[in-house]
C-alpha cells in the first residue's frame, strides 16, 4: 500500500512569508503527527491530530499550526517565517497506537 | 523528565562487526521504545520496538535490550553491513491516546567494507 506522502518535497520562502505543508497518511491511519528535524535540535514533536482533533502539541510558538481533514489528510502552517524555521518537516501516521510511519519530509529553506 | 539521551554520536564499525547504540530515558511513564533508521533524504523508518515488560527483542540482525530498573535500552546490530550505514534514532513515548515520540539525538553509523 502507499506510504505517507508529503508535498511539496522542497520549498524556499522569504522571511515574513507563510507556508503550508501537506501530508497524506497511509489509508486507514487516523493519527497524523508532525515533527521538525534540524541539525541542532534534532527531531522535535510539533503536534498530533486524530479524527480532525489536535490531541497533543509540542513546545513551539503559535506561528506553527495545523489541521486535519475528514479524510485524515493533514496540513501544517507556519506564519511569519523566520530563518530558524529552516528545517526538514516530517509527517508520520499511525494506526491504533502502533508504530509510526514517516514520510520523506518537506525541506523548507527560509531566506 | 522528557529527555532521551543517546550515545555515541557517531560509530564506525567493520563489516561483520557488532554495532551497539545506547539510550537512557528519564520519564518512567514511557512504555513504548522504538528505534528508527534514517537514510539521507528520507524520513525515519521504524526498525524495531520494545515495551518494558520484555527485556529483549530480536528481529533478524537487530536486537533491543531493555533494562527497566536502569531506565536504559540499547540497539545491537549483529553482522553489520555497509548497507546499514545510516543515522539511528532511539525514541520513547506513551502508548496511550496521544502520540508524541521523544527522540534521542541520533547516532551516525558507518560500516566499513
Amino acid at each position: 500500500k502507499a506510504g505517507v506522502t508529503q508535498t511539496p518535497r522542497y520549498l524556499i520562502k522569504t522571511r515574513g512569508q507563510q507556508v503550508t505543508l501537506s501530508c497524506s497518511p497511509i489509508s486507514g491511519h487516523r493519527s497524523v503527527s508532525w515533527y521538525q528535524q534540524t541539525p541542532g535540535q534534532g527531531l522535535q514533536f510539533l503536534f498530533e491530530y486524530f479524527s480532525e482533533t489536535q490531541r497533543n502539541k509540542g513546545n513551539f510558538p503559535g506561528r506553527f499550526s495545523g489541521r486535519q481533514f475528514s479524510n485524515s489528510r493533514s496540513e501544517m502552517n507556519v506564519s511569519t517565517l523566520e530563518l530558524g524555521d529552516s528545517a526538514l518537516y516530517l509527517c508520520a501516521s499511525s494506526f491504533l497506537g502502533q508504530g509510526d510511519t514517516f514520510g520523506s519530509g518537506t525541506r523548507l529553506t527560509v531566506v | 523528565q522528557q529527555q532521551v539521551k543517546q550515545s555515541p554520536q557517531s560509530l564506525i564499525v567493520q563489516k561483520g562487526g557488532i554495532s551497539i547504540i545506547n539510550c537512557a530515558y528519564e520519564n518512567t511513564a514511557f512504555d513504548y521504545f522504538p528505534w528508527y533508521q534514517q537514510f539521507p533524504g528520507k524520513g525515519p523508518a521504524l526498525l524495531i520496538a520494545i515495551r518494558p515488560d520484555v527485556s529483549e527483542k530480536k528481529e533478524g540482525r537487530f536486537t533491543i535490550s531493555f533494562n527497566k530498573s536502569a531506565k536504559q535500552f540499547s540497539l545491537h546490530i549483529m553482522d553489520s553491513q555497509p548497507g546499514d550505514s545510516a543515522t539511528y534514532f532511539c525514541a520513547a513515548t506513551l502508548s496511550g491516546s496521544a502520540r508524541q515520540l521523544t527522540f534521542g539525538s541520533g547516532t551516525q553509523l558507518t560500516v566499513l567494507p
